[in-house]
């Protein structure tokens, strides 16, 4: 059975903190997402990977970064936390080589920054 | 700028019916369109996509229609069942860089299926 988790599912932070958001896989995946999650704005994707060591900025990178070291696990950095990243993160991964492009998700971690 | 768009933010219908669960795109580049399902507390889990090649696929209760011309697709759920209640993420696959897909998505509609 295919499992991506990731390490909280609440988080309480106060702003300035740095703040990491870890996700692993099992499923040999070359692909990894970041996404969050907002009312009425739906999953906007932050960062993603396509292999160890590579990175592309999402549609919203500002404010955040990413390492991905080994295949199996993609982190989420918040540099410095604001207020306006209280939400939910979802952690997903791929195949490269996957047709219908189906990616597999975490159950989330539901941030909120103080 | 929304290139997904699920512009019913919630739908209410009874057990028994037919769902009709609607998504807007803008990008002709989209090649493939996905659906997934997200209940409270857990991560959007994969349930029927379909290529741009094809007009409808279907699994089981779900089916999902697309409309190319009209940049439009649907899911139909029939008969709709309590434990269908979620939110439901539409979702269209484009190329980025680097050869990897990326998937864009709308911004969910809630079903509520009622006894």
């Amino acid at each position: 059975d295919v499992k991506v988790t990731q390490s909280s599912r609440y988080l309480v932070k106060r702003t300035g903190e740095k703040v990491f958001l870890e996700c692993v896989q099992d499923m040999d995946h070359e692909n990894m997402f970041w996404y969050r999650q907002d009312p009425g704005l739906g999953l906007r994707l932050i960062y993603f990977s396509y292999d160890v060591k590579m990175k592309e900025k999402g549609d919203i990178p500002e404010g955040y970064s990413v390492s991905r070291e080994k295949k199996e696990r993609f982190s989420l950095i918040l540099e410095s936390a604001s207020t306006n990243q209280t939400s939910m993160y979802l952690c997903a991964s791929s195949l490269s080589s996957g047709l219908d492009n189906e990616q597999f998700f975490g159950p989330g971690t539901r941030l909120t920054v103080l | 700028d929304q290139q997904v768009k699920q512009n019913s933010p919630s739908l209410s219908v009874q057990e028994g019916r037919i769902s009709i669960l609607n998504c807007d795109y803008t990008n002709s580049m989209f090649d493939y369109f996905l659906w997934y399902k997200k209940y409270p507390a857990e991560g959007p889990t994969f349930l029927i996509s379909i290529s741009s090649i094809k007009d409808k696929n279907e699994d089981g209760r779900f089916t999902v229609f697309l409309n190319k011309s009209a940049k439009h697709l649907s899911l139909h759920i029939v008969p709709s069942q309590p434990g269908d209640s979620a939110v439901y993420f539409c979702a269209a696959s484009a190329l980025w860089g680097q050869g990897a897909q990326k998937l864009v998505f709308g911004q969910g509609t809630r079903l509520t299926i009622n006894p």
